[in-house]
């Protein structure tokens, strides 16, 4: 059983369309991530959310808005996508919040045009 | 600027051979991990040291932190072709505090 996955894998889209990624764990852990990997490897931290409560928010344009329904799910809702945003996202899950090892996800690829 | 940075970027060496990348970090940390990430998929956790540690074994992989230099190094011995990935050092600086990723290293291992 896959411990973090995210649906869609790839994601092909017009520039100003609006897209959602979906990411479910089922590892039982407290804290979700959405993380977004550049087209240099470089990982950056979106959200966090410990048990359904957002608890980071980095510096994200407002199209984007996570929604954790419950601790096992956290989704991304991108709105009026931008070449820029361009990326592989990853979702993460850790059993406490910020300690300790992460679980990732495979990515989604999101790719606007 | 970044919090972690690793060095080389690249790297490649023949199967056997041991490989060495290097993480510095540029204020004080609570822990720190290496990630490994092959290509196409997510990462995963190698190995985690504590900043009161100085070194960490497990298999092929050795971690050491010399928190006077602000620095780790990941050893792989032995390499094989499948340790082909790239390499991620990760530090928080407080326990609980998030965690910030390094560039990485491009690990290629030669069969």
């Amino acid at each position: 059983d896959t411990a973090v996955s995210q649906t869609p894998k790839y994601l092909v889209t017009q520039m100003g369309n609006d897209k959602s990624i979906k990411c479910e764990q089922n590892l039982g852990h407290d804290t979700m991530y959405w993380y977004k990997q550049d087209s240099k490897k470089f990982l950056k931290i979106m959200f966090s959310y410990n048990n359904k409560e957002l608890i980071i928010n980095e510096t994200v344009p407002n199209r984007f808005s996570p929604k954790s329904p419950d601790k096992a799910h956290l989704n991304l809702h991108i709105n009026s996508l931008e070449l820029g945003d361009s990326a592989v996202y990853f979702c993460a899950s850790s059993p406490i919040a910020n300690t300790g090892e992460l679980f990732f996800g495979e990515g989604s690829r999101l790719t606007v045009l | 600027s970044q919090q972690g940075e690793e060095d080389p970027q690249a790297l490649s060496i023949q199967e056997g051979e041991n490989a060495t990348m290097n993480c510095s970090y540029k204020t004080s940390i609570n822990n720190l991990q290496w990630y490994r990430q092959n290509s196409g998929r997510g990462l995963v956790h190698l190995i985690l040291i504590r900043s009161n540690e100085r070194e960490k074994h497990s298999g092929r992989l050795r971690v050491t932190l010399d928190t006077s230099k602000k620095s780790s190094s990941l050893l792989i011995t032995a390499s094989r072709a499948a340790d082909t990935a790239s390499y991620f050092c990760a530090t928080d600086k407080t326990s609980g505090s998030r965690l910030t990723f390094g560039e990485g290293t491009q690990l290629t291992v030669n069969p």
